[in-house]
């Protein structure tokens, strides 16, 4: 079956950068687009942006242009969410989500459980 | 970037009755490209719709959607108790890909 396992909670000092895994399983990799959206306490979802794993092509949301990178290997069918210069607006649950199908336009079908990321001095 | 607004806020029903959530847009989506997600607390998302109005895997019948250009729905026919949670709209056609701030469906 088809699954999503994102990497633990992180607590960081305000300018520090942030790292997040998405390990796939269940499915072939390279065969669908990843997309990362976080969600902040209390409040609605945010799309980042997404990583196509085939080519390792991105496509980042304007706000979060310059302080994200999204990479993955393909070895390990993991993909990673690194944002940098972080700030207690930053402090969200950061998700992984796989396409529903093979394109950069397609709603997001499976969905990793979320990675809390605590902005704090 | 196409904003989606959601109404109402929250939805205050009980089981067994119909759900009508809707979902405006900014600026015409192609209703391919519209879709309803379910999110309890604590959980990830779950995707109900897609393309405005197709069923996602494993969702049932009571769930519905519809609409076109910049005004959309999603119906629940007949609430379950499970079904009490908030729900979001997306637009995937154009990049930002944007969600709608969501609508809390609670019991009365």
């Amino acid at each position: 079956q088809v699954q999503l396992v994102q990497s633990g909670a992180e607590v960081k000092k305000p300018g520090a950068s942030v790292k997040v895994s998405c390990k796939a399983s269940g499915y072939i990799f390279t065969g669908y687009y990843i997309h990362w959206v976080r969600q902040a306490p209390g409040q609605g979802l945010e799309w980042m942006g997404w990583i196509n794993p085939n080519s390792g092509g991105t496509n980042y949301a304007q706000k979060f242009q310059g302080r994200v990178t999204m990479t993955r290997d393909t070895s390990i069918s993991t993909a990673y969410m690194e944002l940098s210069r972080v700030t207690s607006d930053d402090t969200a649950v950061y998700y992984c989500a796989r396409d529903l199908v093979y394109s950069t336009s397609s709603p997001f079908d499976y969905w990793g459980q979320g990675t809390l990321v605590t902005v704090s001095s | 970037e196409i904003v989606l607004t959601q109404s109402p806020g929250t939805l205050s029903l009980s089981p067994g009755e119909r759900a009508t959530l809707s979902c405006r847009a900014s600026q015409s989506v192609s209703s391919t490209y519209l879709a309803w997600y379910q999110q309890k607390p604590g959980q990830a998302p779950r995707l109900l719709i897609h393309g405005a109005s197709s069923r996602a895997t494993g969702i049932p019948d009571r769930f519905s959607g519809s609409g076109s250009g910049t005004d959309f729905t999603l119906t629940i026919s007949r609430l379950e108790p499970e079904d009490f949670a908030v729900y979001y709209c997306q637009q995937y056609g154009s990049s930002p890909i944007t969600f709608g701030q969501g609508t809390r469906l609670e019991i009365k």
